[in-house]
């Protein structure tokens, strides 16, 4: 099966600052990644998503890279602000499967903006 | 808003207690998900449901069972359980299962006494 893991369970930043974060994923066939971001109370709101033909894509303050040669996921926030203050996971599909959205989550990273 | 409402928010329930976990989708998806969230792992699938029909199981124990009585709403029987299962029950739903932007709900945080 797959594994999404995570390195740093905890990322404190100044606000204003780049945030960080960063993941791994052991299963090479995996198609598509995806960052949620959950907040307290809440369950995960979708971010961004990225597919294994681009190493890169940007949104709104946030870009995913992907390096495929180390099976490396991270998630860049530009100007960190207090809102980002939440949960941040990276969850990874495998390619298309009969069996439906296999969604593998990694176990987090915590991501605290001090002002 | 999500557009994914799970009921109840909180749920206190005894291991000989029967309860039932309701979520409700208004986004028009053809497919929706329970996923459980406990203190130490990652999220898990539980179910996967394509127009009312079950696509994944995951092996979840007999102790938890889905029902799907239409494309908008999805429930998650609980009878017996055990203190272990204990977490936050996250509903989930997508505009068909090979979607992988899935919209959560706010989650049930069950408690197993």
């Amino acid at each position: 099966g797959e594994s999404v893991g995570l390195h740093l369970p905890t990322l404190s930043v100044q606000e204003g600052d780049n945030s960080i974060i960063n993941c791994a994923y052991s299963n090479s066939a995996s198609d598509y990644f995806i960052w949620y971001k959950q907040e307290s109370g809440k369950g995960p709101q979708f971010i961004i998503d990225i597919r294994s033909n681009m190493d890169k894509r940007q949104g709104q303050r946030v870009t995913v890279l992907l390096n495929k040669t180390v099976k490396h996921l991270s998630l860049q926030i530009a100007a960190t602000q207090p809102g980002d203050s939440a949960v941040y996971f990276c969850a990874g599909t495998p390619k298309f499967k009969a069996a439906g959205n296999k969604l593998t989550f990694g176990g987090g990273t915590r991501v605290l903006v001090k002002p | 808003e999500t557009g994914v409402t799970q009921t109840p928010r909180h749920l206190v329930m005894g291991m000989t207690n029967k309860k039932s976990l309701k979520c409700e989708q208004h986004l028009g998806h053809n497919a929706m998900y329970w996923y459980k969230q406990s203190a130490k792992k990652p999220l898990e699938l539980m179910f996967v449901y394509s127009l009312e029909e079950r696509v994944e199981n995951n092996s979840v124990p007999s102790r938890f069972s889905p029902e799907c009585p239409n494309s908008s709403h999805l429930f998650l029987h609980l009878h017996t359980l055990q203190p272990e299962d204990s977490a936050l029950y996250l509903c989930a739903s997508s505009q068909g299962v090979r979607d992988t932007e899935a919209f959560f709900g706010q989650g049930t945080r069950l408690t197993v006494v």
